[in-house]
């Protein structure tokens, strides 16, 4: 029930920029685009995330289409610790309304950082 | 410092055994959550207790018994176990209150069911 559409796996060479799309065509207008990230044996882990402006942190910079329709994730410099599962999901803004009130995890992007 | 524990890491038992896994968060969240992450990966939500109170309940056996004592433990009680039960089950908590409710995970419990 994933309402999101990413490719299943991606190669990126380190400290080059890994850019990571995501389609998100039925989103509405109060959901949000979250990305995590799942390292080998790990628990999941927060990256970002954004409604319609652009966003950065410490970790990744979050791209949204005007139309909110598809995101992409960047790794500016990725090192070989990024090596990981990165999930794309969509939310609505209260985490206890509806059908806001779980995550929906499709199986993600698996990234492959090479020296 | 650890902002999601979880106990045990790994757990191995029988069927028909009676387990439970317990998890503590130090982060000030009201939230707590419980996922089950099967052999392909999928991450799927269990449980979630918002102040103690039991919030989403997905369609889980009976046999899976979520207790949450106070805001920041959130316990899972498994009854008559089974091998479809082995898995790696993830506790997670968030805020439910704010501008985002990013959920923060803990290292999992590698469950085994022989």
């Amino acid at each position: 029930d994933a309402k999101t559409t990413q490719p299943t796996s991606m190669d990126c060479a380190e400290g080059r920029a890994a850019n990571l799309p995501c389609n998100h065509s039925t989103i509405s207008g109060n959901e949000y685009v979250y990305w995590y990230r799942q390292i080998h044996s790990q628990g999941p882990q927060y990256i970002i995330h954004g409604l319609k402006n652009n966003e950065t942190n410490e970790m990744a910079s979050l791209i949204i289409t005007e139309d909110r329709k598809s995101s992409t994730l960047i790794l500016p410099h990725a090192t070989l610790r990024d090596t990981a599962v990165y999930y794309c999901i969509v939310r609505g803004s209260s985490p206890f309304a509806g059908n806001n009130r779980k995550l929906i995890w499709g199986l993600g992007t698996s990234l492959a950082v090479n020296p | 410092d650890t902002a999601v524990s979880q106990t045990p890491k790994y757990l191995v038992t029988q069927m028909g055994n009676d387990k439970s896994i317990k998890c503590e968060q130090n982060l000030g969240h009201d939230t707590m959550y419980w996922y089950k992450q099967d052999s392909k990966k999928f991450l799927k939500i269990m449980f979630s207790y918002n102040n103690k109170e039991l919030i989403i309940n997905e369609t889980v056996p009976n046999r899976f018994s979520p207790k949450s004592p106070d805001k920041a433990h959130l316990n899972l009680h498994i009854n008559s176990l089974e091998l479809g039960d082995s898995a790696v089950y993830f506790c997670a908590s968030s805020f439910s209150t704010g501008s985002s409710y990013e959920q923060y995970f803990g290292p999992g419990t590698r469950l085994t069911v022989t």
